[in-house]
Formats: structure tokens, C-alpha cells, sequence
């Protein structure tokens, strides 16, 4: 199974909408509504901020929102802040009981 | 509200075992359809699935790596655990354990805040 597709880097300003891409295939991300996505402080475990393409878990703002179409998921974050600035990860099933992790984009908030 | 904390050697030999273990508390390892599972992240790096086993019995795991990896539970104890053979310098990461809430699902959470594993001799 190959690495979800991610951009290694996006940068944005403050107030900002910036959307992410994860680019997989018709056997993961284009087959399950079962797209996640984890933020990453340096030093710190990822933290679930979406999970089922677009249902955000209790307590995450909701400035951060999911999609889907066809191979490819999107995560967007709405009124950038600099706390936003992290690593992102998406995340799909791909059947057979096994998982797939994007390999990351890092989010730079100027 | 569960928590997870990872815990086992910081440092392995090459060609040894790796063995970690997650303890869980706040929640009973045996309650719903919760898959328990490993997780790594190489240096400055992605992460990388290592795979999952519900409280029963039926366990799942990376295709890279399945003929290194048993992952086990010990409900009398609320731990889930991790060993990895024949381990090499490519196996040094952060290991991390987590919930799989969705059951088998690949929707992780919590996690625990995981630790450094380096294979050197």
C-alpha cells in the first residue's frame, strides 16, 4: 500500500482560508467515507481534528472543516491563526482491515 | 475520559526484539468495538500505520511489516502491547499507541504521547 499524496508545505496569513489536499486512490480514499485528519505541534501527538471526511470530534473548532471528491480529500482551515501552525496528516481505510497515512504537510502561518 | 501511555525501552540492539506495551486508563480495553493500536513516526517524518487487534482476538497489521509484528491484549491488566523482530536502524521512531474509535476504521483518538524507540548497537 503507497503513502497518501500530500503537499510537504502550505503557507497562509492570518484570517486566512487555506485548504489542504490528499490524493489517493479508487482503493481508499476514493471508495470509504473513512478520511481522517490529525494536527501535530512539534513535540507533541497528533490530535484527531476530523474524522469520516468532514465530522469534527467534540471540541475541535469548528473553523476546521473535511470534504471529498472522488480520489482526492481536502481539509480547509477557516480565519487562520498562528496556533494553526503545525503538521497536517490525512489518513484513509483502504480495505482489507488496513490503514494509510498521508505523509504530511507542513502549515506555516506568515 | 481514556488516556493512553506508552512505555518499554528506549534503546534496542539490532537484530533484537522491540517490545512495547500501552496501558489504558479511565476506560476497560474490553468495552465496544475499539481497536487497539500502533502507530510510528520516523524523525522528522510521516507516520506509519503498524496496525491493530480488538480485545478479542482478531488482530490486523501493515503488510510491510507483518512477519515482525504481533501486537497482543491483556484485559486483566487494561494493556495492549507491541513486539517487533529482527529490528534495524530503519525501526528507530516515536512509537505511539492509540484508539482505533471507529473499530477498524483508521479514526484514531486518543493517542498516547508517545516514545522513542533507537535500535543501535
Amino acid at each position: 500500500q503507497s503513502a497518501l499524496t500530500q503537499p510537504a508545505s502550505v503557507s497562509g496569513s492570518p484570517g486566512q482560508s487555506i485548504t489542504f489536499s490528499c490524493t489517493g486512490t479508487s482503493s481508499d480514499v476514493g471508495t470509504y467515507d473513512l478520511v481522517s485528519w490529525y494536527q501535530q505541534h512539534p513535540g507533541k501527538a497528533p490530535r484527531l481534528i476530523i474524522y469520516e471526511v468532514k465530522k469534527r470530534p467534540s471540541g475541535v473548532s469548528i473553523r476546521f472543516s473535511g470534504s471529498k471528491s472522488g480520489n482526492t480529500a481536502s481539509l480547509t482551515i477557516s480565519g487562520l491563526q498562528t496556533e494553526d501552525e503545525a503538521d497536517y496528516y490525512c489518513c484513509s481505510y483502504t480495505g482489507s482491515s488496513s490503514v494509510v497515512f498521508g505523509g504530511g504537510t507542513k502549515l506555516t502561518v506568515l | 475520559q481514556v488516556q493512553l501511555q506508552e512505555s518499554g525501552p528506549g534503546l534496542v540492539k539490532p537484530s533484537q526484539t522491540l517490545s512495547l506495551t500501552c496501558s489504558v486508563s479511565g476506560g476497560s480495553i474490553s468495552s465496544a468495538a475499539y481497536y487497539w493500536t500502533w502507530i510510528r513516526q520516523y524523525p522528522g517524518k510521516g507516520l506509519e500505520w503498524i496496525g491493530y487487534m480488538f480485545h478479542s482476538g482478531s488482530a490486523y497489521y501493515n503488510p510491510s511489516l507483518k512477519s515482525r509484528v504481533t501486537i497482543s491484549v491483556d484485559t486483566s491488566k487494561n494493556q495492549f502491547s507491541l513486539k517487533l523482530t529482527s529490528v534495524t536502524v530503519a525501526d528507530t521512531a516515536v512509537y505511539y499507541c492509540a484508539r482505533d474509535f471507529g473499530g477498524n476504521s483508521g479514526e484514531f483518538d486518543p493517542w498516547g504521547q508517545g516514545t522513542l524507540v533507537t535500535v543501535s548497537s
